[in-house]
């Protein structure tokens, strides 16, 4: 059981827009700490894709976004496309374990 | 370029050891945080440990806390997972990371993993 709580799937058509959720609680989201995400392709080592909750690293294209809000945050990418399908993990720190720690992960299939 | 490459991976039976490396290049590697993290086959990433810039801080995850060792070479830029005791449950990919801060920031790259595979 992780400390951060995705959805296993999410799904969606080329061209159109998907959430991922990432839920936590007052000891990590919510305390203010930062909610990084990364993308995982299938059979390669996880990439950043989002950093600080909304910052973009160079090279990342804008149709992915990120957002945080109480002890939830969110990665929208809109505008699907093949290349898009791999599985999307958020991270954070916990102050009561005094760890990192990463949501379940989340698998895109684009449809 | 930033460039992380593990190695050291391999089959070791129950309660043995097994020592981890991780070659960077491209960045000036005394002024980075670095870290470990694993995935178990057909699961989800894992943070094991984190070691400051200078080697003088480590932080290790609850489930690797006394059996395993993380240091750094900044003569060589390497970093290192000294692993014993190992367990059944530590079979996994390792992937060395870079941080730009001990515990807060991002791990803004990774290494392409070296799997670990703990069977008698």
């Amino acid at each position: 059981q992780s400390v951060l709580t995705q959805p296993p799937s999410v799904s969606g058509a080329p061209g159109q827009r998907v959430t991922i959720s990432c839920t936590g609680s007052s000891s990590n989201i919510g305390a203010t700490y930062d909610v990084h995400w990364y993308q995982q392709l299938p059979g390669a080592a996880p990439k950043l894709l989002i950093y600080d909750n909304s910052n973009r690293p160079s090279g990342v294209p804008d149709r992915f976004s990120g957002s945080k809000s109480g002890t939830s945050a969110s990665l929208a990418i809109t505008g699907l496309q093949s290349e898009d399908e791999a599985d999307y993990y958020c991270q954070s720190y916990d102050s009561s374990l005094s760890a990192r720690v990463f949501g379940g992960g989340t698998k895109l299939t684009v449809l | 370029e930033v460039q992380l490459l593990g190695s050291g991976g391999g089959l070791v039976q129950p309660g043995g050891s097994l020592r981890l490396s991780c070659a960077a290049s491209g960045f000036t590697f005394i002024n980075y945080a670095m870290s470990w993290a694993r995935q178990a086959p057909g699961k989800g990433l894992e943070w094991v440990s984190t070691l400051s810039g200078g080697g003088e801080t480590t932080y290790y995850a609850d489930s690797v806390k006394g059996r395993f060792t993380i240091s750094r070479d900044n003569s060589k830029n390497i970093l290192y997972l000294q692993m014993n005791s190992l367990r059944a449950e530590d079979t996994a990919v390792y992937y060395c990371a870079r941080t730009a801060s001990t515990l807060f920031s991002s791990f803004d790259y990774w290494g392409q993993g070296t799997l670990v595979t703990v069977s008698s």
